[in-house]
């Protein structure tokens, strides 16, 4: 079965220091994968997306992706994280079907 | 600033009564996602649509739950009877989307539904 594991519910990071939350998948094919961020009492957001190219991918607020296709993993990280990046961070995969992780919980303290 | 639009934002009601959210695609996009989120269950996909024609429902329970797009301007999700156990935020999505492709998804601010 095709799946996608987000394996950390919650990453906690001081502001200042890079961070990195993980991603893996079990798809096949080539799929596309994305990053998505949920503020509080918000809808997701896109933040990113590889599809083919370069595997470092550059996105939205600062915030990049390493994707690797020996280890299936696809990710997010930023070198400075700010107290605002603390949010809910969603990776996704679409290989003619669009596929969830459960979530990871940042927080960003001060 | 094209945006998907989401009706009502909250919503209070009690067992029993039904309930109808609403969601506005953004024109042009072909394909509409209803998903479900708790904080037990995560994001859950209830329903989805491609150019107005149903694709998958496998998410929805069959007996209460019902969705539709009578045009390619509005999608709705209808619940009847509702239950406690419904509520949770409800969030409507629309992407361009076609056989082995799919652009990012743009979600609107979801409907919270409480069932007292």
């Amino acid at each position: 079965a095709q799946s996608v594991a987000q394996p950390e519910d919650q990453v906690n990071v001081a502001e200042g220091n890079p961070l990195t939350v993980k991603c893996t998948y079990s798809v096949s094919g080539n799929p596309y994968l994305f990053w998505y961020v949920q503020y509080p009492n918000r809808g997701l957001q896109f933040l990113l997306k590889y599809i083919t190219g370069d595997n470092l991918v550059k996105g939205s607020y600062g915030f990049e992706a390493e994707f690797n296709k020996s280890q299936t993993s696809f990710h997010l990280k930023k070198p400075s994280a700010l107290v605002s990046d603390s949010a809910l961070y969603f990776c996704a995969v679409y290989n003619y079907q669009l596929i969830w992780g459960a979530g990871t919980k940042l927080i960003i303290k001060p | 600033d094209a945006r998907v639009t989401q009706t009502p934002r909250h919503k209070v009601t009690e067992m029993g009564q039904e309930v109808t959210m609403r969601c506005q695609p953004i024109l042009g996009h072909n394909t509409v996602f209803w998903y479900r989120q708790t904080m037990m269950q995560g994001l859950e996909l209830l329903a989805y649509f491609r150019n107005r024609a149903p694709l998958d429902d496998s998410g929805m329970p069959k007996d209460r739950f019902s969705a539709e797009m009578p045009d390619a301007t509005l999608a709705t999700l209808k619940i009847q009877p509702s239950e406690p156990r419904d509520s949770a935020v409800y969030f409507c999505a629309s992407v361009t989307q076609r056989e082995g492709y799919t652009g990012e998804l743009f979600f609107g601010e979801g409907s919270r539904l409480t069932v007292l």
